[in-house]
């Protein structure tokens, strides 16, 4: 019963393809995120929903189109991969913060570790 | 935008001693949240503790504390009776409001090994 799901976890793939990640969360939380890890380990956020609705798109290439079928689900799917797009992408989701107090912390899935040859 | 520095790429500590990772941040918001995560070599990122900002007392989880200055805008984590299992890579986040959702942004990261 793991609370944020990904797969794949590892994912090999040819420049030029394109290919999809998969997330769910069984949390009932109402935001999902998609980060990017790069090889230093930086993290840095590429975008977030909220009931399916995205809020936020961080200067992320159009080749990177996020799905949300629903508020459990959050799919990232890329076109046309480069060599700069081998990375960790994490998914994470968080409930809302609805006021002082509200719990907002952001639980990560395990990560799927992309490499474009 | 908000920027969060880690300014000790490395770290060591002997096991059962106390060591202290550094983070301090720039925010102009008056209401956010501050994280430590921890993400060992299976590289999952795990919640080791988080704070408010509009509490004064300082957060702790077990064997793990912060110092919270919020004037200074330093947030450091304190790990005490360091065991081989802390061994990993330590993130400092603060959260950010944007678009109505929230946003991590992430330090660059210190790396804590423990020695045996």
């Amino acid at each position: 019963d793991t609370a944020v799901s990904q797969t794949p976890k590892y994912l090999v793939t040819q420049m030029g393809n394109d290919k999809s990640i998969k997330c769910e969360q069984n949390l009932g939380h109402d935001t999902m995120y998609w980060y990017k890890q790069d090889s230093k380990k930086f993290l840095k956020i590429m975008f977030s929903y909220n009931n399916k609705e995205l809020i936020i798109n961080e200067t992320v290439p159009n080749r990177f189109s996020p799905k949300s079928p629903d508020k459990a689900h959050l799919n990232l799917h890329i076109n046309s991969l480069e060599l700069g797009d081998s990375a960790v992408y994490f998914c994470a989701s968080s409930q809302d913060r609805t006021g002082r107090g509200s719990t907002d912390t952001q639980y990560f899935g395990p990560g799927t570790r992309l490499t474009v040859l | 935008a908000q920027t969060v520095t880690q300014s000790q790429p490395e770290m060591s500590v002997q096991e059962a001693e106390t060591v202290t990772l550094s983070c301090t941040y720039d925010t102009s918001e008056s209401d956010y949240y501050l994280f430590w995560y921890k993400q060992p070599p299976s590289r999952q990122m795990i919640l080791v503790i988080r704070q408010e900002a509009y509490k004064q007392q300082n957060a702790t989880e077990n064997r793990f504390s912060v110092n919270f200055q919020k004037a200074a805008k330093s947030f450091s984590l304190k790990i005490s009776d360091s065991q081989l299992g802390d061994a990993a890579m330590y993130f400092c986040a603060s959260s950010e409001l944007q678009g109505g959702s929230e946003k991590l942004v992430f330090g660059k990261g210190t790396k804590l090994t423990v020695n045996p």
